[in-house]
């Protein structure tokens, strides 16, 4: 089944205490993205990555770093976390090259305490 | 920058009513327009979408037509269903570079009642 997957799907940590989310598709696409979505904001976007090794801020970036070592992996990590951090997370998926229709993933629900 | 603007709501409708979500955009160059749904629980499905002006977008009942001279592209569907509760996301995408990316209004939530 074509999919993105997410892990984990819920989270709840401390400020401060690095945390990776994870981020995978199966459907060999070239464009992925990861976005948080906040009450009254909608989702914007944070990272995204035109293909392996090119990754590019989004319109949030602060706090965030991703890595795309591979085609199917796009991990979000979080440094140090901090609390204004507490969002829902999701990864989205593209073959990229105009083909602009993105697949999501179940989303991450993080909480940052 | 590219922006897009929609009812907030929340909404609540009885079923078998009629259903216009408005959404409008502010872009450069020429967009491609979509609507996404996302069911309680889960992550963002594509509903429906229109790459050029004057293109309709159809769906499960829904439709929505991209007009570029009133830059709207709202979304209708004449009698909705319960199954129809979820939170709908107008969006837009390709005017910037990373041409993948979309901009999403702030989404509105709809409740069907039976």
């Amino acid at each position: 089944e074509a999919q993105v997957t997410q892990n984990p799907r819920y989270l709840i940590t401390v400020t401060g205490k690095k945390l990776t989310v994870t981020c995978s598709q199966n459907m060999n696409h070239e464009y992925m993205s990861w976005y948080r979505q906040d009450p009254g904001l909608g989702l914007r976007q944070i990272y995204y990555s035109m293909n392996v090794e090119v990754t590019d801020k989004g319109d949030v970036p602060e706090g965030y770093k991703v890595s795309r070592k591979e085609k199917r992996n796009f991990p979000l990590i979080l440094e140090s976390p901090s609390p204004n951090q507490t969002s829902l997370y999701f990864c989205a998926s593209s073959l990229g090259w105009g083909y602009n229709e993105q697949f999501f993933g179940p989303g991450t629900r993080l909480t940052v305490l | 920058g590219d922006s897009v603007t929609q009812m907030e709501g929340p909404v609540t409708l009885s079923e078998e009513a009629c259903l216009t979500i408005n959404c409008t955009y502010t872009a450069t160059g020429y967009p491609s327009l979509f609507w996404y749904v996302q069911y309680p629980g889960e992550g963002l499905q594509l509903l429906l979408k229109a790459t050029k002006a004057d293109d309709k977008g159809s769906n499960k009942g829904f439709e929505a037509t991209y007009r570029k001279e009133t830059t709207s592209f709202h979304l209708e569907k004449g009698s909705v269903q319960v199954s129809d509760s979820a939170v709908y996301f107008c969006a837009l995408s390709g005017t910037q570079g990373g041409s993948e990316k979309l901009v999403f209004g702030k989404g509105m939530k709809l409740t069907v009642n039976p």
